[in-house]
């Protein structure tokens, strides 16, 4: 079965610099999902998008912003990185009427 | 805001045995939905068991059930028969609505033992 492909899986980045994280959800599914985990930690939400549109967000720093296009896939942008950006960003997505999330390999970003 | 709570940063048990991870929420919703996920080292989310908080009946996958009580927003996850390719973290996690952000818990490091 397809699953939701991130890519790509481990990005090395300096500080200062932008990075663009990219998500194909599984078809079918119209909501894509962000999540930040840090080391150690639990799964952040960043932001959500349906049908194109953002439906939800959550704690989303100013200097990340992140669209889905016209095929439902859905790109993070981070610029202006910062060391305390590196951590694991997973992409989720879900159709609409049925509650089934399904998350990624997740793409690992270091900022040195 | 809803939160989930998981008190047991870390858990064994030997391989065969049964354990139990405990997981509490906290949400103003009559309608929502439950879940266990489980992340080993590659650090992928991997989902175990999902409960809609409508069902009375408690959800069983195979070697895993849960235990949910609703009105004391408790939902503990039990595996039996422990192998040793369940160690890993495991989150429980909480989403108010389809379609919505999940929260996470803390996460419980489980170790099997030989």
């Amino acid at each position: 079965a397809a699953g939701v492909i991130q890519s790509p899986r481990h990005l090395i980045k300096e500080k200062r610099e932008t990075a663009t994280l990219k998500c194909y959800p599984i078809p079918r599914h119209d909501t894509v999902y962000w999540y930040q985990q840090g080391p150690g930690q639990d799964p952040q939400f960043l932001i959500s998008f349906y049908e194109k549109m953002q439906s939800d967000k959550g704690s989303i720093p100013d200097r990340f912003s992140a669209q889905q296009f016209s095929d439902y896939h859905s790109e993070l942008n981070m610029s202006s990185l910062e060391l305390g950006d590196s951590a694991l960003y997973f992409c989720a997505s879900s159709p609409r009427t049925v509650y089934g999330y399904t998350f990624g390999s997740g793409t690992r970003l270091t900022v040195v | 805001a809803q939160t989930v709570t998981q008190s047991q940063p870390e858990m064994s048990v030997q391989e065969a045995e049964t354990v139990t991870l405990s997981c509490t929420y906290d949400t103003s919703e009559s309608d929502y939905y439950l879940f266990w996920y489980k992340q080993p080292p590659s650090r992928q989310m991997i989902l175990v068991i999902r409960q809609e908080a409508y069902k009375q009946q408690n959800a069983t996958e195979n070697r895993f059930s849960v235990n949910f009580q609703k009105a004391a927003k408790s939902f503990s996850l039990k595996i039996s028969d422990s192998q040793l390719g369940d160690a890993a973290m495991y989150f429980c996690a909480q989403g108010e609505t389809s379609g919505s952000r999940l929260t996470f818990g803390e996460g419980t490091q489980l170790t099997v033992n030989p």
